[in-house]
């Protein structure tokens, strides 16, 4: 069970836009920023947003990033087919004083 | 541009002790502004962080691993290293390390390298 809730899957076709939610509490979203990578089998994991919707150099603006109180979300516009990948946010949580995950959102473009 | 590898056993019998080290290059380990994590995922669950070093060797561990979990850091091979004592089955993932900061979160990862428990 992870601290951070995300929906296990999502989906659309090429070109659409899709959104992925991420749910928190207090202690994590509610005061710290959040972050999201993007995760591909064998890959390095790459961050895609940064302080809830900073992208780091490389990353194309298709990618942003939101929060809102103790949720926050990825968007992703203009789906693409190398998009499909697992999805997973991650924040800083003063209770744990460490790192907290959302159970990854594994994203397939139809 | 920064990267990082982990490295170590891939099979680990019960009871005994795993131990990865993440060689870090495109930058040095000795940055006062990062810290090095490691982070596990078990077969089909998510993710969990188990502690991070600084390069003066201070750490912080997850509570739920800190009776088993060390880590070390070598400034002179730009590497740290983690060490789970008394692993089970349970502990079977795929192991990684990562780079944090303030301003960027998590934001260098190694592949990951899977560590499997069994006899």
């Amino acid at each position: 069970q992870s601290v951070l809730t995300q929906p296990p899957s999502a989906s659309a076709t090429p070109g659409q836009r899709v959104t992925i939610s991420c749910s928190g509490s207090s202690s994590n979203i509610g005061s710290n920023t959040v972050n999201w990578s993007q995760h591909l089998p064998g890959t390095a994991p790459r961050l895609l947003i940064y302080t809830n919707d900073q992208r780091p150099s490389g990353v194309p603006d298709r990618f942003s990033g939101s929060k809102s109180g103790t949720s926050a979300s990825l968007a992703i516009s203009g789906l693409q087919s190398e998009d499909e990948a697992d999805y997973y946010c991650a924040a800083w949580d003063d209770s744990l004083n460490g790192w907290v995950f959302g159970g990854g959102t594994k994203l397939t473009v139809l | 541009q920064l990267q990082l590898q982990e490295s170590g056993s891939g099979l680990v019998k019960p009871s005994q002790t795993l131990s990865l080290t993440c060689a870090v290059s495109g930058g040095s380990i000795s940055s006062a502004y990062h810290s090095w994590s490691w982070i596990r995922q078990p077969p089909g669950k998510g993710l969990e962080w188990i502690g991070y070093i600084y390069h003066n060797g201070s750490t912080y561990y997850n509570p739920s691993l800190r009776s088993r979990v060390s880590m070390s850091v070598d400034r002179s091979k730009n590497q740290f290293s983690l060490k789970l004592s008394s692993v089970t089955a349970a502990d079977t993932a795929v192991y990684y390390c990562a780079r944090g900061s303030y301003a960027y979160g998590l934001g260098y990862w190694g592949p990951g390298t899977l560590v499997t428990v069994s006899s």
